[in-house]
C-alpha cells in the first residue's frame, strides 16, 4: 500500500538527548514536511524540503534539524537545544507545486514524543 | 504573514442535527487555497473540503459545505446530519498560491457528537 509511515508511534527520551524521528513516504512524493502539535493547538511547520538535497526552515525550526538525502525519507532531529519538545510531531508529503496550482498533502499516523 | 483563527475551540451538537464551525483569516493575497481538515483521535489528518479563493461557488462535499465570503474573509465548514464518527478536532487551513504548498492552521475547534 502507499502511504506515510513514522516510527516509532511513541518515544521517550531523556532531557539533553537528541533524538531522531522517522518518516518515509512510498507515494513517489517531492516535497516533504514537518509539523509540531501542541495539545489544544494547531500543527506548526518546523522545516519542509521540496527537493533532495535542499531544505527551508518553516516557523519553529529553532532546536530542530533534518536531512534529505533520499526522496522516500525525511528524518527530522530534535536536539537538546529545543527547550520544549515534548509534542506530537507530524510529517507529510505532495507533489510539488507548479505554482499553478495546488498539490494535497498527505500526512502520517504521527510520532508522540515525551522529554523525560 | 497569514493567519488562521478558530474562535470555537470547543462545540458540541446532537446526532442528525447541523452545526456550523467559524474560521477566519488575514492575508493580503488574492489567490489562494482554503481547506478544512479533520483529526479523528487516531489523529490521522484527514482532508474534509478545500476551496479555491477564485471560485465564487461554495464547495460541497456529501454532508460537508463551505460558506465562502472573500470579503470578509471567512470561511465556516457546515456539518449536516451530523453522525458519530464526526467527533474530532478539526483544523481551518490557508495556503497561498505560488507559496510551495505551505499550509497555515487555525488553532481547531473540537467538535464532539452527541448521541
Amino acid at each position: 500500500d502507499g502511504g506515510i509511515t513514522q516510527s516509532p508511534k511513541y518515544l521517550f527520551r531523556k532531557e539533553g538527548q537528541n533524538v531522531t524521528l522517522s518518516c518515509e513516504q512510498n507515494l513517489n512524493h517531492d516535497a516533504m514536511y514537518w509539523y509540531r502539535q501542541d495539545p489544544g493547538q494547531g500543527l506548526r511547520l518546523i522545516y519542509y524540503s521540496q527537493i533532495v538535497n535542499d531544505f527551508q526552515k518553516g516557523d519553529i525550526a529553532e532546536g530542530y534539524s533534518v536531512s534529505r538525502e533520499k526522496k522516500e525519507s525525511f528524518p527530522l532531529t530534535v536536539t537538546s537545544a529545543q527547550k520544549n519538545p515534548t509534542a506530537f510531531y507530524l510529517c507529510a508529503s505532495s507533489f510539488k507545486s507548479t505554482g499553478i496550482s495546488y498539490n494535497e498533502q498527505f500526512f502520517g499516523p504521527g510520532t508522540r514524543l515525551t522529554v523525560l | 504573514a497569514q493567519t488562521v483563527t478558530q474562535s470555537q475551540p470547543e462545540m458540541s451538537v446532537q446526532e442528525a442535527e447541523t452545526v456550523t464551525l467559524s474560521c477566519t483569516y488575514d492575508t493580503s493575497e488574492n489567490n489562494y487555497y482554503l481547506f478544512w481538515y479533520k483529526q479523528p483521535p487516531s489523529r490521522q489528518m484527514i482532508l474534509v473540503i478545500r476551496q479555491e479563493a477564485y471560485k465564487q461557488q461554495n464547495a460541497t462535499e456529501n454532508r460537508f459545505s463551505v460558506n465562502f465570503q472573500k470579503a470578509a474573509k471567512s470561511f465556516s465548514l457546515k456539518i449536516s446530519d451530523s453522525q458519530l464518527g464526526d467527533t474530532a478536532m478539526y483544523f481551518c487551513a490557508f495556503m497561498r498560491n505560488n507559496a510551495g504548498n505551505m499550509l497555515t492552521f487555525g488553532g481547531g475547534t473540537r467538535l464532539m457528537v452527541k448521541p
